[in-house]
């Protein structure tokens, strides 16, 4: 089956700085990628649509220059948290599609910003 | 704005019930409906999907679906539950043509052995 990974699995950081987490489509092309914020204990909230060679399309109330989007190939997205603060603590999920609607989730990166 | 909902937030089930888990959607047009699972420390995985055809539809692990349009549903069955099923359950509408992905809230469900 498809396999979408994400790296790094947990990162922690200091508040200010930024972090870059990845997304890459092992097995297959992905034109596009997903990118997705999951709370504890809460569902995921769609963030933004990341478009291989083009700009990133980003969800109302989602700042785009806070969270930067590039999709510079047709296996690699990246999500930069750019000027982390506390509550952008979170858990990031990427998903990409080979084929029509069925989307495979990555496992996830972990943020913690202290 | 287009919601998914899931009424059950948390369910506790013994081994050997049934299971259904309640999920609506509010949008008049045409969907494609999906349930994902997701284990503790595991990442999404898709159960079943309706797209077209048989409203009722089979997924992995013994779940099925059904479809009924005039209730904006897609509600989530299984006969018999396992302690293995414990998890978090999604359900997820896209709309007409778009990939974009709403989610409901989740449901935890916890099978006592």
């Amino acid at each position: 089956g498809a396999v979408v990974s994400q790296h790094p699995s947990w990162v922690i950081c200091k508040s200010g700085t930024s972090v870059k987490i990845e997304c890459r489509s092992l097995d297959f092309q992905a034109t596009t990628m997903f990118w997705y914020r999951q709370f504890p204990k809460q569902s995921l909230m769609l963030m933004a649509t990341s478009n291989e060679g083009s700009k990133a399309t980003y969800e109302q109330g989602v700042e785009k220059d806070k969270f930067l989007i590039n999709h510079a190939s047709l296996t690699l997205s990246t999500l930069t948290v750019t000027s982390a603060h506390p509550e952008d603590s979170s858990f990031y999920i990427c998903s990409a599609y080979p084929s029509s609607y069925e989307q495979y989730f990555g496992p996830g990166t972990r943020l913690t910003v202290t | 704005a287009q919601s998914v909902s899931q009424h059950n937030h948390h369910v506790i089930l013994s081994e050997a019930a049934s299971l259904e888990l309640g999920c609506n959607y509010s949008y008049g047009g045409t969907v494609n409906l999906f349930w994902y699972v997701q284990y503790p420390g595991q990442h999404l995985q898709l159960l079943l999907k309706y797209f077209s055809g048989d409203p009722l539809v089979k997924g992995i692990k013994g779940f099925e679906a059904e479809f009924i349009k005039s209730k904006f549903s897609f509600n989530l069955r299984k006969p018999s539950v396992q302690w293995s099923d414990t998890a978090e359950y999604f359900c997820a509408v896209s709309m007409d043509s778009s990939y974009k992905l709403i989610f409901g809230s989740g449901t935890r469900l916890l099978v006592r052995p």
